[in-house]
């Protein structure tokens, strides 16, 4: 079955200590994405990769970095977490961008809490 | 800048029509439109490429003004299922995307 998988799907850790949220593709889909979505705020993108080593920052990189060593691995990676990092992330991936009718696939998503 | 979105949020009744709207301040080279359901990831519904596009599935169908940078999502006959918060999505350059800021819809029988 073609899926997005994300772990954990829940997380409450505290102020400082480094986590790392997995997620993995099966669609061999050259574009992965991350993004967190805050109420009244909606889904605002973090990173995305092009295909292996190729990162860009999306519109609230702060915080977080990322890195791409496989094509089906996208892991988010938070050094220092910080309450205000509370929020539920979703990875997402596809066939590449500009390419006709390519939708987003998304995991079921990583609901993380920073005391 | 985010794509806004209108309504913020709206209540139907089953069989009720609805039009959301997703407007944009800078130009829109395609929409997509998603939906999620409480506590789950969002679904593609559908994408429009070009100006003056129009598309369906079953009763929703979405159009594309590219001039006016705006597109609206019509649900027609509304159902049970149908509840959820909509999305439209963009690619402001090539690889970066944009969200709206989403309407949540809830059907009631």
């Amino acid at each position: 079955e073609a899926q997005v998988t994300q772990n954990p799907r829940y997380l409450i850790t505290v102020t400082g200590k480094k986590l790392t949220v997995t997620c993995s593709q099966n669609m061999n889909h050259e574009y992965m994405s991350w993004y967190r979505q805050d109420p009244g705020l909606g889904l605002r993108q973090i990173y995305y990769s092009m295909n292996v080593e190729v990162t860009d920052k999306g519109d609230v990189p702060e915080g977080y970095k990322v890195s791409r060593k496989e094509k089906r691995n996208f892991p988010l990676i938070l050094e220092s977490p910080s309450p205000n990092q509370t929020s539920l992330y979703f990875c997402a991936s596809s066939k590449q961008p500009g390419t006709p009718n390519q939708p987003q696939h998304f995991g079921d998503g990583t609901r993380l809490s920073i005391l | 800048q985010q794509p806004v979105q209108s309504p913020q949020a709206v209540i139907l009744r089953e069989g009720e029509d609805a039009v959301i709207n997703c407007s944009s301040s800078k130009a829109l080279y395609s929409v997509h439109w998603y939906r999620q359901k409480h506590g789950e990831a969002p679904v593609f519904l559908m994408i429009l490429l070009k100006g003056g596009e129009q598309k369906g599935h079953e009763k929703i169908s979405a159009s594309f003004n590219e001039k006016k940078q705006q597109s609206s999502l019509y649900l027609t006959a509304s159902q049970l299922s149908y509840s959820g918060t909509y999305f439209c999505g963009t690619e402001p350059s090539s690889y970066k995307y944009i969200f709206g800021t989403g309407t949540r819809l809830k059907v009631l029988a």
